[in-house]
């Protein structure tokens, strides 16, 4: 699976988008790029994932660049139940014999 | 829908023992579950995937006479932790794989809630 790349970590004012960037420049046309979250003690939480196409559903969107070497996950209006780390995760289309590869994520910090 | 369990959420145990963890997939089939560990302030690591009415497959460097895992239905997986010692303690964290929609190619994996395993 391609490697991703993202900030350390993050502040978002309450209300506020919060956009999470991943780079993964090295990402082949059939691999997805998943997103996810892990709120602390808790298991990761599956937000959303995308090809090519933009995507969105009731917790996020997802941005794909047409090169598809990056993307940005966008929290449209963040509250503080979103402070969490999110990974940006590659994978291949009907990967699932295969288990995900975790990067250190994106802390996000949503300030009051 | 897509609701992974475990059971326990938090044990703590004696070194020396063992200790049964469960994962079920509450609203569909899975064929293949994998088992993670996290230790504190550290990302996830998978420790091992298992599948459906076979013989698990361990990552580099896990024992797989020490963490057994079973696989005995399409909605259930259990870790055992064999003769626990201290260095053992962490969140172990199973996922199960979810095929995707009618017509489409992707499949998604939805985590349980965790276990904390707390080894004295």
């Amino acid at each position: 699976d391609a490697k991703t790349t993202q900030p350390t970590s993050m502040d978002c004012a309450e209300g506020r988008a919060a956009n999470l960037p991943c780079n993964h420049s090295t990402i082949s046309g059939n691999e997805y790029v998943y997103w996810y979250r892990q709120i602390h003690s808790q298991g990761p939480q599956y937000i959303i994932h995308g090809l090519k196409n933009n995507e969105t559903n009731e917790m996020a969107s997802l941005i794909i660049t047409e090169d598809r070497k990056s993307s940005t996950l966008i929290l449209p209006h963040a509250t503080l139940r979103d402070t969490a780390v999110y990974y940006c995760i590659v994978r291949y289309s009907g990967g699932g014999a295969d288990g995900l590869t975790f990067g250190k994520g994106t802390h996000l910090i949503i300030q009051p | 829908g897509a609701v992974v369990s475990q059971h326990p959420s938090r044990v703590i145990c004696k070194s020396g023992t063992s200790v049964k963890i469960e994962c079920r997939s509450l609203d569909f089939q899975a064929t293949t579950m994998f088992w993670y560990r996290q230790f504190p302030k550290q990302s996830l690591m998978l420790m091992a995937t298992s599948n459906e009415g076979s013989k698990a497959t361990y990552e580099q460097g896990v024992e797989k006479d020490k963490f057994l895992i079973n696989h005995a239905s399409l909605t259930l997986s259990t870790l055992t932790v064999t003769s626990a010692h201290p260095e053992d303690s962490s969140f172990y964290i199973c996922s199960a794989n979810s095929p995707g929609l009618a017509g489409g190619p992707t499949d998604t994996q939805y985590f349980g809630p965790g276990t904390r395993l707390t080894v004295l």
